[in-house]
């Protein structure tokens, strides 16, 4: 059974630092992997999605790895904004009706 | 709107009541998703549909939940006999098709006194 973790729970930056956050999984058997940002009262919004058959894939200040062989994926934000905090969810698509399954989120607070 | 809707955004029931919660996809969406989020978690798999049909309830957590989908289109989670820990936000996603990429809608908030 697939198992998606991300650690830490929580974490607090001041503004400009770059933020790294990681998600592990157990079973390497995955279609895709994708980075949420999550605002509070608000739904997810995708910030990027990885294919199994990709490395990475970037977006601006964002950068997301994955290393399938590990079970790893680290997102990187690069000279953080204080509008960057929110919490940030990985999910990984299971199987090919898209199901996804999550991790339990980081949450970012960036202080200015 | 262009994106997902949910209604309500929040809802408040006693403990035995009967609720639905409502979701509209994106214009087009054949694909319908249901998450559940409780306090602290990452969403959790509910039930997926493909047009009118329920691909996948696997996530349906007791027979007191039920979801339908008549038209294709709007979608409508039911939930019998509400519990205490029925209390979370009630996500609803769509896509194009099978598989693309899920766009969320901001969620129904229940609370179950």
């Amino acid at each position: 059974k697939q198992e998606v973790t991300q650690i830490p729970a929580a974490l607090s930056v001041p503004e400009g630092e770059n933020l790294v956050l990681n998600c592990s999984f157990t079973d390497s058997a995955i279609y895709n992997l994708q980075w949420f940002r999550q605002d509070p009262g608000k739904g997810l919004t995708s910030l990027l999605l990885i294919q199994s058959s990709q490395r990475e894939q970037t977006s601006g200040r964002l950068n997301a790895s994955l290393d399938k062989s590990s079970g790893r994926s680290t997102l990187y934000i690069a000279a953080s904004q204080p509008g960057d905090s929110a919490t940030y969810l990985c999910a990984i698509k299971t199987d090919s009706w898209g199901k996804l399954q999550f991790g339990a989120g980081t949450q970012v607070v960036v202080t200015p | 709107g262009a994106g997902v809707s949910q209604t309500p955004s929040n809802k408040v029931t006693e403990k035995g009541k009967y609720v639905e919660l409502r979701c509209d996809p994106i214009s087009g969406h054949t694909a319908l998703y249901w998450y559940r989020q409780s306090l602290g978690q990452g969403p959790e798999f509910l039930i997926y549909f493909q047009g009118t049909g329920a691909a996948d309830d696997s996530g349906l957590p007791n027979d007191r939940f039920f979801a339908v989908r008549p038209e294709g289109s709007v979608s409508t989670l039911k939930i019998q006999r509400t519990e205490r820990g029925d209390s979370a936000v009630y996500l609803c996603a769509s896509s194009s098709g099978i598989g693309e990429t899920q766009y969320f809608g901001p969620g129904t908030r229940l609370l179950v006194l």
